[in-house]
């Protein structure tokens, strides 16, 4: 299958610091990805739909400002947790589908983030 | 209103019996993919089967098989002969609509599977 690779595994911050996830496709070009957020033991919620070379599509509720996502190119989207506070402290994952592939999403291996 | 509901937050299961994780859902598209994934505690996504809302027959993938009635909107996962391993979350997701890269997953709350020795 596809692969997706994410970094950092996992990281840890202080409050009121910005950091940035990065989401790889690494074996197919991936005009459309997507970032989760799940909290422990609850399910993945959709944060956003990030198109290459375009804005990001941000779910109901969720903050623009406070998460960036850039998709600057076929392989590459970041999501950027601004002025991050411990209630942004999650599990982050990232996805992308390859239409040529057919029905399969894959997944990266999810970013920890721990704000202190 | 939820799309996808999987109503039992925890199963218990002994090795080498069967469990049956319950979903339904709610679109109104005549065109949607159901999907099921397993969690381990590590955290990945691990896909595991996939049933089109066109496919007559029901999914199956080794251990894994689909129950898929459509007229009921439920799309139950079979795990057969369980093991040790299989104790993870499961989800059940969908996609509605065909054919478009930029529609995303959308999840389940998830179940809990424990398989005792």
């Amino acid at each position: 299958g596809a692969v997706v690779s994410q970094h950092p595994s996992w990281v840890i911050c202080k409050s009121g610091t910005s950091v940035k996830i990065e989401c790889r496709s690494l074996d197919f070009q991936a005009t459309t990805m997507f970032w989760y957020r799940q909290f422990p033991k609850q399910s993945l919620m959709l944060m956003a739909t990030s198109n290459e070379g375009s804005k990001a599509t941000y779910e109901q509720g969720v903050e623009k400002d406070k998460f960036l996502i850039n998709h600057a190119s076929l392989t590459l989207s970041t999501l950027t947790v601004t002025s991050a506070h411990p209630e942004d402290s999650s599990f982050y994952i990232c996805s992308a589908r390859v239409l040529a592939r057919g029905y399969e999403q894959y997944f990266g291996p999810g970013t920890r983030l721990t704000v202190t | 209103a939820q799309k996808i509901t999987q109503t039992q937050p925890g199963m218990f299961v002994q090795e080498k019996e069967a469990v049956t994780l319950d979903c339904t859902y709610d679109t109104s598209d005549p065109s949607y993919g159901l999907f099921w994934y397993k969690q381990p505690s590590s955290g990945e996504m691990i896909f595991l089967i996939y049933q089109g809302s066109y496919d007559q027959q029901n999914a199956t993938e080794g251990r894994y098989s689909l129950n898929f009635q459509k007229a009921r909107k439920s799309a139950n996962l079979v795990i057969s002969a369980s093991q040790l391993g299989d104790s993870a979350m499961y989800f059940c997701a969908m996609r509605e609509g065909a054919g478009q890269a930029g529609t995303a997953l959308i999840f389940g709350k998830g179940t809990t599977l424990s398989v005792s020795s």
